[in-house]
């Protein structure tokens, strides 16, 4: 078990580019999970994988925001022309046939 | 619609008792998970109610009543290692929808 991974851990942007996170879940999860989270609030869930079908996505979520699990191994999530309110911490989880939520160490976005 | 709340702070002191209360205003759930949250860290799961009542693991334990919409967890013996921030969390299935997050402070 080498935990989930997240690449990269911090990322700065200019206003108005697009970004891509990583994420590499544990091995034998077949289930994924990206949230947000911003400075003394809880995750906000964004979507959800099943190998590699996306099967839940938030109605909150900005069509600016796509994920993928091609393979359903890794996942990427793309921000297209970021804004200052995409500031955040992006976390990744995976989970296996339990009710655990295992989380990566996240990616936090910084919008200039 | 899918409302968690709980607690913003607590403090405590070192050796004391403290529960972390939940509410929630939601239903057609599989479970309620706990959470925590170092500053700076991942969240890290502490512990799962599928069921009405309590689960004990370790100094951990939490306890979910369906009919009266609420849970709780219970940490004792505090450390100042629980500092941390904690949240609950329901279970959709395809999703958990998390709590705002109470911060605990331990205080020597």
């Amino acid at each position: 078990d080498t935990g989930v991974s997240q690449d990269p851990r911090h990322k700065i942007t200019k206003r108005g580019q697009n970004v891509t996170f990583r994420c590499d879940p544990i091995s034998e999860h077949n289930r994924l999970y990206w949230y947000r989270q911003t400075l003394g609030q809880g995750p906000e869930f964004l979507t959800y994988f099943q190998n590699e079908a996306q099967l839940e996505k938030s109605r909150l979520l900005s069509d600016r925001f796509s994920a993928e699990r091609p393979k359903g191994s890794f996942s990427t999530l793309e921000i297209q022309r970021t804004e200052q309110g995409d500031s955040a911490m992006y976390l990744c989880a995976s989970r296996g046939q339990n009710e655990k939520l295992f989380f990566g160490s996240g990616t936090q976005l910084s919008v200039l | 619609g899918q409302s968690l709340e709980q607690p913003s702070e607590v403090t405590a002191v070192e050796g004391a008792i403290v529960q972390i209360n939940c509410t929630y205003q939601t239903s057609g759930f599989y479970g309620l998970s706990w959470y925590q949250q170092h500053d700076g860290g991942a969240p890290t799961f502490l512990s799962y109610n599928a069921l009405d009542g309590l689960e004990e693991t370790g100094r951990f334990s939490s306890f979910l009543s369906r009919s009266d919409s609420y849970g709780y967890l219970l940490l004792q013996e505090l450390q100042m290692k629980d500092s941390a921030s904690y949240f609950c969390a329901v279970n959709y299935g395809q999703n958990f929808v998390f709590g705002p997050g109470t911060r605990l402070s331990v205080l020597p």
